[in-house]
């Protein structure tokens, strides 16, 4: 069976571009988290999308949007890039709510 | 909020001993603690889940506890190998909440 899979693997945008991740559930997971992650940190929790219903939301800006589509697959959306949001960016997906969580491979976002 | 807070930044181990890595949470007891291991570049992969009134979980070499009174889960890997050389992350979440992650704690296990 296909694990999580996102794309794309690495990104390299500029200041005040835009940028759109996407994450591909494992198949008959209903529920998809985003984590951002910097160097030497621990995944920080940004939205969770349960039946293509945004479930939970991190402390972040409102740059930063996201959707799940009606297969579960998912889009983290980050307007207006900054330096700082350079990170590897993190999708998981779980079978519920407060279950174990099956995260991707992650892409890594360079903003420059 | 909750805070999880994982001590140790880093941990060197002998090939063979028992590796004990700690995780304290800070407020409220959370319903579930999860243990995930990170290599260098990838995504976590997810080890065990312990609930409140669990004790204590085992999974093959590894072996997971739940101490509420302390505020603390200790995570141990016996008989620890090179290849269990990664980070490891503790993690809580209760009901709807999402999952709050601590720092980590990177093991070497030295042959």
């Amino acid at each position: 069976d296909a694990g999580v899979t996102q794309s794309p693997t690495h990104l390299i945008k500029t200041r005040g571009q835009h940028v759109t991740l996407r994450c591909s559930p494992i198949s008959g997971h209903k529920s998809v988290s985003w984590y951002q992650q910097v160097l030497g940190q621990g995944p920080q929790f940004i939205f969770q999308y349960y039946e293509k219903e945004e479930r939970g939301r991190g402390n972040f800006p409102d740059r930063f949007s996201a959707r799940q589509f009606p297969n579960y697959s998912s889009e983290l959306n980050v307007n207006a890039l900054l330096l700082g949001d350079s990170a590897l960016y993190l999708c998981a997906s779980s079978s519920g709510l407060a279950t174990e969580q099956y995260f991707g491979p992650g892409t890594r976002l360079t903003v420059t | 909020s909750q805070k999880i807070e994982q001590n140790s930044e880093a941990l060197n181990i002998q090939e063979g001993k028992t590796a004990t890595l700690t995780c304290n949470y800070t407020n409220y007891s959370p319903a579930y603690l999860q243990w995930y291991r990170q290599d260098p570049g990838r995504g976590p992969v997810f080890l065990l889940l312990i609930r409140e009134n669990e004790k204590e979980k085992r999974k093959e070499r590894l072996k997971v506890t739940f101490d509420t009174t302390l505020k603390q889960s200790l995570f141990h890997i016996t008989a620890s190998q090179p290849a269990d050389s990664a980070t490891y992350l503790c993690a809580s979440n209760s009901g709807n909440t999402p999952l709050v992650f601590g720092k980590g704690t990177r093991l070497s296990v030295i042959a």
